[in-house]
């Protein structure tokens, strides 16, 4: 069982150009989340979707989209890269996006530099 | 907005205890997460705590306070391999998770 991937690794990116980074997990869970983590600040989501079909926008949603046309992938996009974006990102699952011992487990990151 | 605050750094020697604390203040509160992270890596659950009271897992244990709006997260027996990032997160009233900037704890020999 793979979990959750996320591809690219690494991505060096010019600021203008516009950058999907894709994500998809094998556990059947119905909500799925992106963060990005920078140094200082730890981790903040950027959008959320609790099931297929629906997304919400979290703490730091500007310049950034995302679709959740099915349960296993949760693409991010960066329609126009700038240099503020420049960080890690993480992708993140959960069984339930509700309460109880909802824990969410993480992707293994993509590193995202924009010049 | 959401406040987590906890230490940046703490050292140890290996084979001691060291405690990690984290005070919160949420709209609404849904429980708190501990995670580990080493460098490079994805951030790997430890702990969950929605009541007061210590929930103990093996070396490592975490304590919830509500009241207080205060956690810790305890390691004992330290390893080598404890040297990480070790994050604090509430989930509020929306259920969603909200972090801390991460403790860096170092194990020296």
């Amino acid at each position: 069982i793979a979990g959750i991937t996320q591809a690219p690794t690494s991505q060096i990116l010019a600021a203008g150009r516009r950058m999907t980074l894709r994500c998809t997990q094998d556990m059947r869970h119905n909500a799925m989340y992106w963060y990005r983590q920078d140094l200082g600040l730890g981790l903040r989501l950027i959008h959320y979707s609790n099931t297929a079909g629906t997304t919400g926008k979290g703490e730091v949603p500007d310049g950034y989209s995302v679709s959740r046309a099915n349960t296993d992938d949760f693409p991010l996009t960066l329609a126009s890269a700038v240099p503020s974006q420049t960080s890690v990102y993480f992708c993140a699952s959960s069984d339930s996006g509700g309460g109880g011992t909802d824990t969410q487990y993480f992707g293994p990151g993509t590193r995202l530099t924009v010049l | 907005g959401q406040n987590i605050d906890q230490p940046t750094e703490m050292t140890a020697t290996e084979g001691a205890i060291v405690q990690i604390n984290c005070t919160y203040q949420t709209s609404g509160f849904n429980g708190l997460f501990w995670y580990q992270q080493h460098a490079g890596e994805a951030p790997t659950f430890l702990s969950y705590n929605v009541l007061d009271g210590l929930e103990e897992k093996g070396r490592f244990s975490s304590f919830l306070s509500r009241s207080k709006g205060y956690s810790y997260l305890l390691l004992k027996e330290l390893q080598m391999k404890d040297s990480a990032s070790y994050l604090c997160a509430v989930r509020d009233g929306d259920y969603k998770l909200s972090f801390g900037a991460g403790t860096t704890v170092t194990v020296r020999a």
